[in-house]
């Protein structure tokens, strides 16, 4: 089992819809990461947080650390945000990003 | 200002060649991150660096995998007698401190192909 494990693998969307990617994690961790890899390109840096709820344009991200759990949320959704959506929780004691597997959103017109 | 950059973009080699990969971090940053990415698998811890301490290398697969930062400042990442299954994008990237939490700007990565 995956110390960080995301949900769905895979999302296919109409342009508008809201949308919701899940992250959870068994590890002691002291910051999350929510990375996006475009198709090809290289990835960037979404939002790092370690409590409560961070907002950026259209994307939300919130971290619940009692329960271990992230979710990363997209309002009206557009094809450009079709991307690979990574999570990584920086472990508490090494303090090394440990990675989930991803998300692939593909958002259709 | 300029973000990380890596070279080259893309690497063709034989087996058993050995070939060296480069990690040009954002200028100021301490940290230095190395990552691999396999078709279709998540990315992968290899090595990080933090200004002059011993590098963590409990990342690298195997004594073929070695990595430098002079300087303090660029990388190579070094894999030697290269196998099929090191085939990946590896991917560099630098943050400002180790154990501060601060995020980590990415390279665009070098894709390594081993035929």
């Amino acid at each position: 089992k995956n110390e960080v494990e995301q949900s769905p693998q895979n999302l296919t969307a109409q342009e508008g819809e809201f949308i919701t990617i899940n992250c959870s994690y068994s590890v002691g961790i002291s910051a999350l990461h929510w990375l996006q890899q475009h198709p090809g390109g290289g990835i960037v840096s979404l939002f790092m947080l370690s409590s409560g709820k961070k907002k950026h344009g259209r994307l939300i991200a919130t971290i619940n650390i009692q329960e271990k759990h992230s979710s990363l949320h997209i309002t009206a959704s557009h094809p450009r945000d079709s991307a690979v959506y990574i999570c990584a929780g920086y472990h508490y004691n090494t303090d090394k990003l440990i990675f989930g597997t991803g998300t692939r959103l593909q958002v259709f017109p | 200002g300029a973000g990380v950059s890596q070279s080259p973009s893309n690497k063709v080699t034989e087996k058993g060649k050995d070939v060296e990969l480069r990690c040009d971090p954002i200028s100021g940053h301490t940290a230095l991150y190395w990552y691999r990415q396999s078709l279709g698998q998540g990315l992968e811890f290899l090595i990080y660096f933090q200004g002059n301490s011993a590098p963590d290398k409990s990342g690298l697969p195997s004594d073929r995998f070695s990595a430098e930062r002079t300087g303090g400042s660029v990388s190579t990442l070094t894999i030697q007698r290269t196998q099929q299954e090191d085939s990946a994008v590896y991917l560099c990237a630098s943050t400002l401190y180790k154990g501060e939490n601060r995020p980590q700007y990415f390279g665009p990565g070098t894709r390594l192909t081993v035929l």
